[in-house]
This record gives C-alpha cells, structure tokens and sequence, in this order.
C-alpha cells in the first residue's frame, strides 16, 4: 500500500524559504513522476511542480523563480524548496505520486501539510 | 501556459439528479485531462483519468468525455457523499494546471 506523508514546518517567516519533504513508503520511487500541489484557503488547487525519480523537473510558471525541488530515492524522499514566502504562499500542500508517463496524474496523495507564512 | 476553465464555478443539485460539470482547455490538449474530486478535510480523489477512464473503484455513475479542448463530467444518480468540488486538470504539456473548481452543493 504506497503511502506519502509531508513534512516540515507549519509556520514560516515572510522572506524565509519554505522547505517540505514528502517520505514515500510502500513501493518503489523508481520510474513515476512525484509532485507538489498546493490549495491556499478558500481558494481552488493549485500545481506547483513535478520531479521525476531520476531528477529532471518541471515547475510552475508563477513559482520557478522561488522554487527548487529535489529528490532522494535512498531515503525515499523528495522535497521541496520556496523562497522569499510572502502570505500569499499559506497553503495546504499536498504531494502527490504521479504516473511512469502520464506525468501529472495523481492517483496518490499525502494528507496534506498547513503551512501559515506569518511573523 | 494552458488555461483550465470549468464551468459552472458551482452549483445546486439534489440526491439523484443528473449533474453536468465542462471544462475548456486554451488549447488542443487531446484527451491529456483528468477529473479530481474534493471534499472539504479530506485528500483530492482521482475520479478520471485520460478524459473519459474511470479509475478503478470509483463508482459508475462517474463517467468523462470529450477531446481537443471541451470536456464533460457527468454524475448519473447524485449521492449524499458526491456533494465536493470537482476539478478538471490537464497532463498535456508541462506545466499543468487545475480549473478553478466546481462546487457541487445541497
């Protein structure tokens, strides 16, 4: 049974980089596609981006400028990096496992993470 | 950039209608187009896959069709715990991107 579980902090500073790491267990990382997708409140799903096991990935138009993401298929994590948060990055953030070629079909979830950006 | 857009953004329905849900894509994505499903506290669904698949375990009265740039989500028989927001999504290019969500309420 493949499992996702975010973590990291619920509260981060304005203009300090938000880090989360989503831990898969279960199966294999190998050959799927892994992302990120974010729901700020009262507001509709939003993609942030996609990393394939290997390390190539694809971001977000709005978010490339402030975002990295990474993968560590020896701890079975991947993670992800945003910088400069403002209160427009408070968001429930889910990840998500993707398909072996349908990048973005997202069959598996996390439970989600808060994150509050706030001083 | 494509651009996902449902319509309605919401609408009302009682237990056993026939409910209708569009998406339009900025551009000729195929059938690269999934359907999620959202209730509120709990996880995104999977319901559609490849714009017209039914992901296994999800019930039948669940169906999608269309192609090119206009999609359909059809629930056949409303349920109790079919009331959520549904989002169409598409898989064509990178980046993806979401519709803005359709809530379908009592």
């Amino acid at each position: 049974q493949l499992h996702l579980q975010e973590s990291g902090p619920g509260q981060v500073q304005p203009l300090e980089t938000l880090s989360l790491t989503c831990t898969v267990s279960g199966d294999s990382m190998r050959s799927y596609h892994w992302g990120w997708i974010r729901q700020p409140p009262g507001k509709g799903l939003e993609w942030i981006g996609s990393i394939y096991y290997s390390g190539s990935a694809y971001y977000s138009l709005s978010l490339r400028s402030r975002l990295a993401l990474s993968v560590d298929t020896s701890k079975s994590q991947f993670s992800l990096r945003l910088n400069s948060v403002t209160a427009a990055d408070t968001a429930i953030y889910y990840c998500a496992r993707g398909g072996q070629t349908a990048i973005t079909q997202y069959a598996y979830w996390g439970q989600g993470i808060q994150v509050t950006v706030s001083s | 950039d494509i651009r996902m857009t449902q319509s309605p953004s919401s609408l009302s329905a009682s237990v056993g209608d026939r409910v209708t849900i569009t998406c339009r894509a900025s551009q000729n994505i195929y059938t690269s187009l999934n359907w999620y499903q959202h209730v509120p506290g709990k996880v995104p669904k999977l319901l559609i896959f490849a714009a017209s698949s039914l992901r296994s375990g999800v019930p039948s009265r669940f169906s999608g069709s269309g192609s090119g740039t206009d999609f359909t989500l059809t629930i056949t028989g409303l349920q109790p715990e079919d009331f959520a927001t549904y989002y169409c999504q598409h898989d064509f290019i990178m980046p993806s991107s979401f519709g803005q969500g359709t809530k379908v309420e009592i």
